[in-house]
């Protein structure tokens, strides 16, 4: 059964960048029929996609964020990897990581959530 | 890329049917047969309940259906259950790697 669990502050400052890790276990992240994403949920609103990657590093970014976001991948450490530069109030959310299927194309399994807030 | 639109909201008595649909563009919804549908419930994460427009993954009950109809589609919840409240969301590949959310529906079970 896979597993993923992100990790990173839970408090960031305006204009700094944010960096979660997300760890797989239970699967290995080099498969070419997955691809590793990222979701974010601000409080009380709907779900965004922040972008993809395979284990080979290849990225597919939100257009909307496209400009703020690197995804990367470590494929020794079974982790992937978000920054997001610039954040403000706006970018506050609980962010997921998750399998991204790339031949069903939907999100099959997902860690539980990490609240990020940006304040000063 | 815009969300996808969903109604606020649904509600139905226990052992009733309710649908929600999801309306996109020629772009998303209505170009591609990959939509999917997401259960969450509060403070959890998203669960993937159809795939593919009409698929159900293993362990998601029959009572949970997909179909689409040009650039919408639809979740059908039938003998709907007290478990079964919880919001939901659809999601469609969008063209160019691109994926994109609905705008969430909460579902009620009166």
């Amino acid at each position: 059964q896979v597993q993923l669990q992100e990790s990173g502050p839970g408090l960031v400052k305006p204009s700094e960048t944010l960096s979660l890790t997300c760890t797989v276990s239970g699967g290995s992240i080099s498969s070419s029929t997955y691809y590793w994403g990222w979701i974010r949920q601000p409080p009380g609103k709907g779900l965004e996609w922040i972008g993809s990657i395979s284990y080979s590093g290849i990225t597919y970014y939100n257009p909307s964020l496209k400009s703020r976001v690197t995804i990367s991948v470590d494929t020794s450490k079974n982790q992937f990897s978000l920054k997001l530069s610039s954040v403000t109030a706006a970018d506050t959310a609980v962010y997921y990581c998750a399998r991204h299927d790339m031949t069903t194309e939907d999100l099959d399994y997902w860690g539980q959530g990490t609240l990020v807030t940006v304040s000063s | 890329q815009s969300a996808l639109t969903q109604p606020p909201s649904a509600s139905g008595s226990p052992g009733q049917s309710v649908t929600i649909s999801c309306t996109g563009t020629s772009s998303d919804v209505g170009g591609y047969n990959y939509v999917s549908w997401y259960q969450q419930h509060p403070g959890k994460a998203p669960k993937v309940m159809i795939y593919e427009v009409s698929k159900r993954p293993s362990g998601v009950p029959d009572r949970f259906s997909g179909s689409k109809s040009g650039n919408t589609a639809s979740l059908t919840v039938s003998g709907l259950q007290a478990e079964d409240e919880a919001d939901y969301y659809c999601s469609s590949y969008a063209g160019s790697n691109n994926f994109v959310f609905g705008t969430g529906t909460k579902v009620t079970v009166l």
